[in-house]
């Protein structure tokens, strides 16, 4: 597979379920990213991992866990979440993260529902 | 804090020109993205701006004021799959892309 994958694409879950989301780049890229995706609203940056460390934690709440274990692949875990959080949960890699503003290649995203 | 002004939603004819308006007000700027997001897919990279001025690339086109905090991206010879949401972002002084809400565009026969 080329560019970056995600797995599931939908995934329904109470609110006390635990699920995680996979990303996959096979880019060979340095950075990975979380993103939340609501309707009309902007691209809210969750979690940025670059080499493996993470590097940013923008005040996201601690029912989100998130997870690098190469620089290949990123998951974020789930767990006791609310309705609010439903949106699509979008991934992405880029060649770096600090210095030159590099272009940020999506996954397809994972579109999640929280009843 | 840090902004991004896009319209919410435009309508054009297939075959027409469109400019889709950003404005920003950012802590520092170290460039401008636009992307395009057809419904249901990933985000794609269209353009990049970091030096005021026209990019032209194919039938898209970008352009950059950074004394007025103000993008466009010019569509020609629209096609019905143009027919997506075009989200702009700028890099701040810490190289931190701060997302406008997209304009979503809407292409008519």
């Amino acid at each position: 597979e080329t560019g970056v994958t995600q797995t599931p694409r939908h995934l329904v879950m109470g609110m006390t379920n635990k699920k995680s989301l996979k990303c996959e780049q096979h880019l060979g890229h340095n950075a990975m990213y979380w993103y939340k995706q609501s309707a009309k609203k902007p691209l809210e940056l969750m979690f940025v991992y670059s080499l493996e460390e993470r590097v940013e934690n923008n005040s996201v709440p601690s029912r989100f866990s998130p997870e690098c274990p190469n620089s290949s692949h990123l998951f974020l875990h789930l767990h006791t979440l609310q309705p609010e959080d439903s949106a699509l949960y979008l991934c992405a890699s880029s060649q770096e993260w600090t210095g030159a503003p590099y272009e940020q290649y999506f996954g397809p995203g994972t579109r999640l529902t929280v009843t | 804090g840090q902004n991004i002004d896009q319209p919410t939603e435009m309508t054009a004819t297939e075959g027409a020109i469109v400019q889709i308006n950003c404005t920003y007000q950012t802590s520092g700027f170290n460039g401008l993205f636009w992307y395009q997001q057809h419904a249901g897919e990933a985000p794609t990279f269209l353009s990049y701006n970091v030096l005021d001025g026209l990019e032209e690339k194919g039938r898209f086109s970008s352009f950059l004021s950074r004394s007025k905090g103000y993008s466009y991206l010019l569509l020609k010879e629209l096609q019905m799959k143009d027919s997506a949401s075009y989200l702009c972002a700028v890099v701040d002084s810490n190289y931190q892309l701060i997302w406008g809400a997209g304009t979503k565009l809407i292409i008519k026969p």
